[in-house]
């Protein structure tokens, strides 16, 4: 149950686009389409932003999309704002029938 | 509103064990997967279990199966997670969570504090 990849930091302007990629491997993210992106900031409950790969809860800004090729999912947050600043989380299924988290990428706004 | 509620975190001595619980309301209790998600400090979040709303089938992570026990009670909307064998690299925050079918964590308590020492 290795944790999936992701980068330690990105930052964008606001306004700008970002992508953030989760790596994984046959086992979790290229073996299913259940792969999720959570949004926290500090001191308070994860969020979650998008669930199967693309979805996007009720609630959430379509500035927030995903997507998946191979074993590798991305999270585009399109038209940066000072809020979406926090700690972004992707978790996959996996072919165990456990869940496996990425380590975490810090977003900064500029 | 979906609300979760973890409570029985504390300081515990290693080789000791621990019982969580979550208190839930606003939504179908039996109708869901639950899970206890932990994240020590400094790291990112870890999965540790789940159950599926059958209340039998469960899953664990490695790094506490055979030592740790989720389970549910329906009736009173409730939600528990047992580890035995302490260990100092359990210490961490527990957060009960609501599943969704596809794998997501829709919902998450507010999380207990578990230090082993």
């Amino acid at each position: 149950q290795s944790a999936l990849t992701q980068p330690a930091s990105v930052s964008g302007s606001v306004g700008q686009s970002i992508t953030i990629s989760c790596s994984g491997s046959y086992y979790d993210i290229g073996a299913y389409e259940y792969v999720s992106w959570y949004q926290h900031h500090p001191g308070k409950v994860p969020k979650l932003v998008i669930s199967g790969v693309r979805s996007r809860p009720s609630g959430v800004s379509d500035r927030f999309s995903g997507s998946k090729s191979g074993n590798t999912a991305s999270l585009t947050i399109s038209g940066l704002q000072p809020e979406d600043e926090a700690i972004y989380y992707c978790t996959s299924f996996t072919t165990s029938t456990t869940l496996v988290f990425g380590g975490g990428t810090r977003l900064t706004v500029l | 509103q979906v609300q979760l509620v973890e409570s029985g975190g504390g300081v515990v001595q290693t080789g000791r064990s621990l019982r969580l619980s979550c208190a839930v309301s606003g939504f179908h209790f039996y109708n869901y997967v639950m899970h206890w998600v932990r994240q020590a400090p400094g790291k990112g979040p870890e999965w540790v279990a789940c159950i599926l709303s059958d209340g039998r089938t469960a899953y664990y992570a490695d790094s506490v199966r055979g030592r740790a026990t989720i389970s549910r009670d329906t009736p009173q909307k409730a939600l528990y997670l047992e580890i035995e064998t302490l260990r100092v690299e359990d210490t961490a925050f527990y957060y009960c969570a609501k599943g969704t079918p596809g794998w997501s964590l829709d919902s998450w308590g507010q999380g207990t504090q578990v230090t082993v020492s």
